[in-house]
């Protein structure tokens, strides 16, 4: 079974500023990771799949990278509505999230 | 447009069950169908999954023999139902499009059903 562990669980990140969200499975995933946002009270949105391939909508200032077991979220300037839960997933295995709050 | 809408709010007592549809419009019975479920404060579970114009579900092992997802063509709806039902049930049920191209991942969401489950 691989487990997928996501850190920080809580980052807090100024607005303007960069964050950077890691993800790591526990055994090697190739490329195929999702990260997901979700904001209070809504569903989960797809941000990124293949880890580095924007879904359809999101801005340019989200990027993923990595391969294998080593991933990475990166929001390079971030905006007030950017602060939430981030999850990534490999098939049917979410990641505990992290939650990136305003500095 | 793809659309997923879900049926409402559920109380239920323990060891009752649940059966939550998920109305799909759009291109959407082509993929597959994810159920996924949110406890109060904690993170994302998968339960299971079914192609509906396939018919055969795949089910996570914690939940295989409390959980069945099936679909109706006819009506393009897919539904969850789960039985002997817990307080740790207790949860927002999101039902969720599925894509493969490059990994799975889950493209469109319902917006979610609060089960609530309590004596």
């Amino acid at each position: 079974e691989i487990v997928m562990t996501q850190s920080p669980a809580t980052l807090s990140v100024s607005p303007g500023e960069r964050a950077t969200l890691s993800c790591r499975a526990s055994q090697s995933v190739g490329s195929n990771l999702a990260w997901y946002q979700q904001k209070p009270g809504q569903a989960p949105r797809l941000l990124m799949y293949g880890a580095s391939t924007r879904a359809t909508g999101i801005p340019a200032r989200f990027s993923g990278s990595g391969s294998g077991t080593e991933f990475t979220l990166t929001i390079s300037s971030l905006q007030a509505e950017d602060f939430a839960v981030y999850y990534c997933q490999w098939k049917d295995t979410f990641g505990q999230g992290t939650k990136l709050e305003i500095k | 447009q793809v659309q997923l809408v879900q049926s409402g709010a559920e109380v239920k007592k323990p060891g009752s069950s649940v059966k939550v549809s998920c109305k799909s419009s759009g291109d959407t019975f082509n993929y597959g169908i994810s159920w996924v479920r949110q406890a109060p404060g904690q993170g994302l579970e998968w339960m299971g999954d079914i192609i509906p114009t396939f018919g055969s579900p795949n089910y996570a092992e914690r939940f295989r023999g409390r959980v069945t997802i099936t679909a109706d063509t006819s009506t393009t709806t897919v539904y969850m139902e789960l039985s002997s039902l817990r307080s740790q049930d207790t949860a927002v049920y999101f039902c969720a499009r599925e894509r493969t191209t490059q990994g799975a991942h889950l493209d469109y969401w319902g917006q979610g059903t609060l089960v609530t489950v309590s004596s």
